[in-house]
């Protein structure tokens, strides 16, 4: 599994609250990635980590920010949640693949979040 | 930018027949495919992946995927399906496979195997 946990699991807010989700990883992978899950879109990726401090903007940036100044934590935050933010949301790490030189993404459990 | 079609949202099938879903992506110099499985109330595993090579592609619970250029197609197939692949598929596609590496997803096909 990659050694990925997410947390929390489950999260209920509401509108304008901050909210912080966390994915840790205990194989020192670099690159990270935070993608969100909605019915007809699939995933779409959020923003993604390339190293510490080093992070940089996905298809779907606007409303969320990321921090990693560890290598294994990449933290999500919505600075003031709307009800569009309802999602489940996916962290990823990339691992070398059966070739040594092409990357695969392993995903983590998922963190579904309500914004009533 | 890169883009991937899923033509079917659900696909119920019968235990032990054949299945195929279907995934079209948009032509790009360089693409790397891919398909992913979801069980329910889990995260995605890879099935399989396409990065070179052989256009057929054998992943894991025996299911392939056969990747065509003039087609921009990257269907995957079973030839006889059990109740335990009832899960979500999502096909996904890059431009490159080394360093950070920015999926596109499809929209995901939910096989329901019914006995």
């Amino acid at each position: 599994d990659a050694g990925i946990t997410q947390s929390p699991r489950h999260k209920v807010t509401e509108t304008g609250t901050p909210v912080t989700l966390r994915c840790h990883q205990t194989e020192n992978h670099r690159y990270m990635y935070w993608y969100r899950q909605d019915p007809g879109h699939g995933l779409r990726l959020i923003h993604y980590s390339y190293g510490v401090k080093d992070t940089d903007k996905g298809e779907v940036s606007d409303g969320y920010s990321v921090s990693r100044s560890k290598t294994e934590d990449f933290l999500l935050t919505l600075e003031s949640a709307t009800s569009s933010q309802t999602s489940v949301y996916f962290c990823a790490v990339g691992l070398a693949g059966g070739r040594g030189w092409d990357n695969e993404q392993f995903f983590g459990p998922g963190t579904r979040l309500t914004v009533l | 930018a890169q883009s991937v079609t899923q033509l079917d949202s659900q696909v119920p099938v019968f235990e032990e027949a054949p299945v195929e879903l279907r995934c079209n992506y948009s032509s790009s110099v360089s693409v790397y495919l891919f398909w992913y499985v979801q069980y329910p109330n889990q995260g995605l595993q890879l099935l399989l992946k396409y990065l070179s090579g052989s256009t057929l592609v054998k992943g894991i619970n025996g299911f392939e995927a056969e990747f065509n250029k003039s087609q921009t197609s990257f269907h995957l197939r079973k030839p006889s399906v059990h109740i335990s692949d009832t899960a979500e598929y999502f096909c996904a596609v890059s431009d490159r496979i080394w360093g950070a590496q920015k999926l596109v997803f499809g929209q995901g096909t939910r096989l329901t195997i019914n006995p």
